[in-house]
């Protein structure tokens, strides 16, 4: 039972246009939601993330949308780089209540392999 | 010197080994989790812990087990390797899930 699913398993874009990647989840008791990069031989860091409270987050070029109704949320880049072509993992948990299930820990998604052509 | 720490960063086992994989973090969290990752599952939770005497299952947890030495380690053990154990493996610890996990490089494991 996937939780956290990224549906597209790669994306290809162009340098200075914009990189759209998708996420969707099923458990309504997440409220906190992130995004982690991942770079071959290293391991994930964390990029950007948004509280249930919000509907957007930027920082810098990166923008995450949520749409609780719709239990999906994106990252947006733009204008894209090279240098972010990577893997990217969404993320899930549950900040409250203190105890639950889904509390302190992260559900990650598949993963979207986006590739940045200069 | 990094922030978490594993090691081996490689290992090839045979079948019916046991064995061990390590964490250390000096970040000072009492929170750590290992993770395993899979082409086209993501990262996937093994075991986890909130404090030194805390210790919990993941989503994955049968065939590993784990041990929290201290608030600084936190190590995996694969009590009988089996093929589909091989695997990429990430140690993690935070303080809050909102401030994010900070991630070791990875163990790459190969069960043969």
């Amino acid at each position: 039972d996937q939780q956290v699913k990224q549906n597209s398993p790669s994306l290809s874009v162009q340098e200075g246009r914009i990189s759209i990647l998708n996420c969707d989840y099923t458990n309504s008791m997440f409220d906190y939601f992130l995004w982690y990069k991942k770079y071959p031989a290293e391991g994930p860091t964390f990029l950007i993330s948004i509280s249930s409270i919000k509907d957007k987050n930027e920082d810098g070029r990166f923008t995450v949308f949520l749409n609780k109704s719709a239990k999906h949320l994106s990252l947006h880049i733009v204008p894209s780089q090279p240098g972010d072509s990577a893997v990217y993992f969404c993320a899930a948990s549950a900040v409250f209540p203190a105890g639950g299930t889904s509390y302190g820990k992260l559900t990650f998604g598949q993963g979207t392999i986006l590739t940045v052509h200069p | 010197d990094a922030d978490v720490t594993q090691t081996p960063r490689n290992r090839i086992t045979k079948t019916g080994k046991r064995i061990m994989l390590e964490c250390s973090q000096t970040k000072g969290h009492d929170r750590m989790y290992w993770y395993r990752q899979d082409p086209g599952l993501g990262l996937r939770l093994i075991y986890y812990s909130f404090d030194v005497k805390d210790i919990n299952k993941g989503e994955i947890s049968d065939g590993y087990s784990v041990s929290r030495q201290a608030q600084a380690k936190f190590s995996l053990s694969l009590e009988s390797a089996i093929p589909n154990q091989t695997a990429l493996y990430f140690c993690a610890t935070s303080d809050r899930v909102s401030d994010g996990y900070t991630f070791g490089s990875g163990t790459r494991l190969t069960v043969v």
